[in-house]
């Protein structure tokens, strides 16, 4: 069965340093999501891409988060500059052209700022 | 997507049936309604969508009244490995949007040997 991959399945960074987290989203799935879960919290969207551009933002995705799809496989998030509160676990998604509800996630990747 | 409300928790012994209902009193139209699972340390998983009536798949059933303002899943035998917590989204599927999903706190169900 397909899956959504993602690497590293752990990050350690300092603080001010630049991290990229990279998956893999589902061969012929279409659109792309990063979501983030805090230790604990509710799991949270962060930003869609479609087409080669981002479709949606929420209010977490400034300046310092860009995406990327510098391949026809991968799908990269970037974030400039990390803080502590960027400490969290990071998933991407993946659906199909229909039924916008039903993403297929990947393991996560724990970001870990100290 | 549409406000929800369902149980913060639920306990249930091994190879009970086990069932989650889930308000959402404002949906509309065009709302499906779509259900998530989650253990810890892990991804999200896509378990179940529907519009009305009874939907079933080889995990859950989901069964929705005709005036479509709750819906239960339904977990047949549970065991240990249900453990987890279980999300209920409702939204339309019917345009172009680009379906963020929006995860409340979901139902932590433990399952009790």
């Amino acid at each position: 069965e397909p899956e959504v991959t993602q690497t590293p399945s752990h990050q350690v960074t300092q603080m001010g340093q630049e991290v990229i987290l990279r998956c893999v989203p589902i061969s012929n799935h279409l659109y792309f999501y990063w979501y983030r879960q805090i230790l604990g919290q509710k799991v949270e969207f962060l930003v869609s891409f479609y087409n080669n551009e981002i479709s949606e933002k929420s209010e977490i995705f400034d300046d310092q988060f860009s995406v990327e799809r510098p391949d026809g496989s991968n799908f990269t998030l970037k974030i400039r500059s990390t803080k502590l509160e960027d400490s969290a676990m990071y998933f991407c998604a993946s659906r199909a052209g229909t039924r916008g509800y039903e993403q297929y996630f990947g393991p996560g990747t724990r970001l870990t700022v100290t | 997507l549409a406000k929800t409300t369902q149980p913060i928790s639920m306990d249930s012994y091994e190879g009970q049936e086990v069932n989650i209902t889930c308000s959402h009193n404002n949906i509309a139209t065009n709302d499906y309604i779509t259900w998530y699972q989650q253990f810890p340390s892990q991804g999200p998983r896509f378990i179940i969508q529907g519009y009305k009536t009874k939907v079933t798949n080889e995990v859950a059933s989901l069964f929705i009244p005709a005036d479509r303002k709750s819906s239960t899943l339904s977990l047949p035998r549970v065991s240990l490995s249900d453990t987890a917590v279980y999300y209920c989204l409702v939204g339309d599927i019917s345009g172009a949007g680009s379906y963020q999903l929006t995860f409340g706190k979901g139902t932590k169900l433990s399952v009790i040997p």
